[in-house]
């Protein structure tokens, strides 16, 4: 079965500075990888999502990833962060079954 | 267009309890997942259907929980009895299937069940 490793379960930021989630994924086909963001007692968000398109995605407010296979990773990044992206990340991954795995999640705490 | 709609959203129950949640996704998603969420972890799946019938239900623990679709829309996900490691989140999500079957890829998640066993 697929699965994802987030490499840090806490990520600690400056407000301006770069942001970056690692993840890597283990998947037996053409994965589907997705990230997801969850704030304080609210649901679960939609980031971006890579179904073998283009290997750089772009999503909502501001984030990106970029797909490698050959690193097995799909690793988010936003150039600048803002206070209002302190959160918790998962990074997803589909397989063909559309069988959705998560991660154990990272938290991002973003500092003024 | 409505969500994904979940009740309750907070149980409390005492160990060897019963208790049941209740989904209904969008109107027109194929595909129903439930998630077991832990404080501090990330969601587990425990059961996936595509309309009525289950696609993936290897991480339920079939001895105490069971769930069912039985008309392809709403959805009960019960546990009986319950356990102390029962406590989370249930979190229900459903997902747009495109003609011949492709899945959106999209999950859309309901707010949640917060079940507490004491």
């Amino acid at each position: 079965a697929q699965s994802v490793t987030q490499l840090d379960s806490h990520v600690s930021v400056s407000e301006g500075t770069p942001v970056l989630l690692r993840c890597n994924y283990s998947s037996s086909y053409s994965p589907s990888l997705f990230w997801y963001v969850q704030h304080p007692n609210k649901g679960l968000q939609l980031l971006l999502k890579y179904t073998s398109a283009a290997t750089l995605v772009k999503g909502i407010n501001g984030f990106e990833a970029e797909f490698k296979k050959s690193e097995t990773s799909f690793h988010l990044t936003k150039p600048s962060a803002h206070m209002s992206d302190a959160a918790e990340y998962f990074c997803v991954v589909s397989d063909h079954n559309n069988d959705m795995r998560f991660g154990a999640g990272t938290r991002l705490t973003v500092k003024p | 267009e409505a969500g994904v709609a979940q009740s309750p959203r907070y149980k409390i129950i005492e160990k060897r309890q019963s208790v049941a949640f209740w989904c209904n996704p969008i109107s027109g998603h194929a595909t129903l997942y439930w998630y077991q969420q832990i404080l501090g972890q990330g969601p587990k799946l425990l059961i996936q259907f595509q309309n009525n019938g289950v696609v993936d239900d290897s991480q339920l623990p079939k001895d105490r929980f069971s769930a069912e679709r039985l008309k392809g829309v709403d959805s009960t996900l019960k546990i009986q009895p319950a356990k102390l490691e029962d406590s989370a989140v249930y979190l229900c999500a459903s997902s747009f299937l495109l003609a011949g079957a492709t899945n959106t890829g999209e999950l859309f998640f309901g707010e949640g069940s917060r079940l507490t066993v004491l």
